[in-house]
């Protein structure tokens, strides 16, 4: 079975700090897929990035990163410099890859506030 | 617009009744999916078509819930008898294949009360 855990359910920061949003996942798969998603208070969730589990490579898009570190089953998201606009539920999802199951098992988000 | 369309976004129903959600894909996304999103939560799977065809169900998709997706393209999530536990947003997400496997573009969602 797969899991996702987020532990933080919410954060509250200042504009322009950094801010880590935690993710650690669980699965007895080999190959998988890590996501992460926003759901800004819209309501409608917005794709951010898809690792594929063999690459540990870290990203950096604009003012946000992403850890991967499969030794500790975690996949970490970074925005540098947080803007108002940041705001938003952040989910971390696990699906498996290269099978015919397609389902994103989700943690259960965390929150972020950034304070003018 | 050329995202993920659903409908109704709102829903008030009575204990008790049949509702009916629709779900318009990416018109290129041969791959639809269902999920739900209570208060507080994030989204669980429910079923997952690829064309017409449903391949995957959840648990959660109990008796009274039934998906269709009859000509490959919209899909419509009938929930039949509806009960206050029911009440919750409903996801629609699709995808297409190849270097975006599985990268699953979602819907603004309906929600739905029973009251």
């Amino acid at each position: 079975a797969q899991k996702v855990t987020q532990a933080q359910t919410e954060i509250s920061v200042v504009e322009k700090e950094d801010v880590t949003l935690d993710c650690v996942y669980e699965t007895r798969d080999t190959t998988y897929y890590l996501f992460w998603y926003k759901q800004p208070p819209s309501g409608e969730l917005v794709f951010l990035i898809r690792r594929n589990s063999f690459d540990e490579q870290n990203e950096i898009s604009g003012r946000y990163s992403w850890n991967f570190q499969k030794s500790t089953s975690s996949f970490n998201f970074t925005i540098t410099a947080s803007q108002v606009v940041d705001s938003a539920v952040y989910f971390c999802a696990l699906s498996e890859a290269y099978t015919g199951r397609r389902a994103l098992t989700f943690g259960s988000g965390t929150r972020l506030q950034v304070q003018p | 617009d050329t995202g993920v369309s659903q409908d109704p976004r709102h829903k008030i129903t009575k204990r008790g009744q049949n509702v009916t959600f629709r779900c318009d894909p990416i018109s290129e996304h041969n791959r639809l999916y269902w999920y739900r999103q209570t208060l507080g939560q994030g989204p669980e799977f429910l079923t997952y078509f690829q064309n017409e065809a449903q391949l995957e169900k959840s648990r959660l998709l109990s008796d009274r819930f039934s998906a269709e997706r009859p000509k490959g393209s919209f899909s419509t999530l009938e929930i039949q008898r509806t009960e206050q536990g029911d009440s919750a947003m409903y996801l629609c997400a699709s995808s297409f294949g190849g270097e975006d496997e599985n990268i699953q573009y979602f819907g603004a969602g309906t929600r739905l009360s029973v009251l």
